[in-house]
């Protein structure tokens, strides 16, 4: 079945040092990806989405490309807050199904 | 104010008991969702519903109930059979199923049981 795969966490960067979460995945036919973001104590959030090869989502100063060869949908931001501390998740759906999600990155950032 | 509400934030039981955890929606979202977030373990579906009167089992359904009687309204009941209930329960709504919808999730609730 469908699946995703991030790199293992925890990530420590000091602010302003750039950000890459790499996440791979699995899929039959053409997913949408996804990045959702968790902060401390709360549900996710939706942070950017692409629907289809070569898009580029992005909010926040984070982007993601959608990289049908490799695939593959790595987050990178060019300089990170403090405030960016969370956790965040890939995640794919195709056809009709609900999300599939990976097992999430926490981000860790200090000043 | 449209969103996902959860109640209550913490909840906690004795071995044994079955508990209810609320999940409501303001959003007219047809979609509802019921994950269940463990440490390490990522997100994973235990229910879902894509209309009312109908819901679907996801990956981790043993031990779970659930009823779609209303739209707004989507709780999930933790039976005394599922053997290891302590976890982060997140629910979550879209307008439909798949990569067309965003999905918006409530605050969660955490669930203790001793």
């Amino acid at each position: 079945g469908d699946s995703v795969t991030q790199m293992e966490g925890p990530v420590t960067l000091s602010e302003e040092a750039f950000l890459t979460i790499n996440c791979t995945y699995t899929a039959t036919g053409y997913p949408s990806l996804f990045w959702y973001v968790q902060y401390p104590g709360e549900g996710l959030q939706l942070l950017l989405k692409a629907t289809k090869a070569d898009d580029k989502g992005s909010n926040k100063g984070f982007e993601a490309t959608y990289r049908k060869e490799t695939t593959s949908f790595h987050l990178e931001k060019g300089s990170v807050q403090v405030s960016d501390s969370a956790v965040y998740f890939c995640a794919l759906a195709s056809g009709n199904t609900p999300l599939v999600f990976g097992k999430g990155t926490r981000l860790s950032v200090i000043a | 104010d449209g969103g996902i509400t959860q109640s209550p934030k913490y909840l906690f039981r004795k071995e044994g008991q079955n508990v209810t955890l609320s999940c409501e929606q303001n959003l007219n979202h047809d979609a509802m969702y019921w994950y269940r977030q463990d440490p390490g373990q990522g997100l994973r579906l235990i229910y879902y519903s894509q209309i009312v009167n109908d819901f679907q089992k996801g990956d981790i359904a043993e031990g779970y109930s659930v009823s779609r009687e209303k739209k707004e309204s989507f709780p999930l009941t933790v039976t005394s059979a599922q053997k290891n209930p302590t976890a982060f329960y997140l629910c979550a709504s879209s307008l439909g199923t798949g990569g067309s919808y965003e999905q918006y999730f409530g605050p969660g609730t955490r669930l203790t049981v001793t």
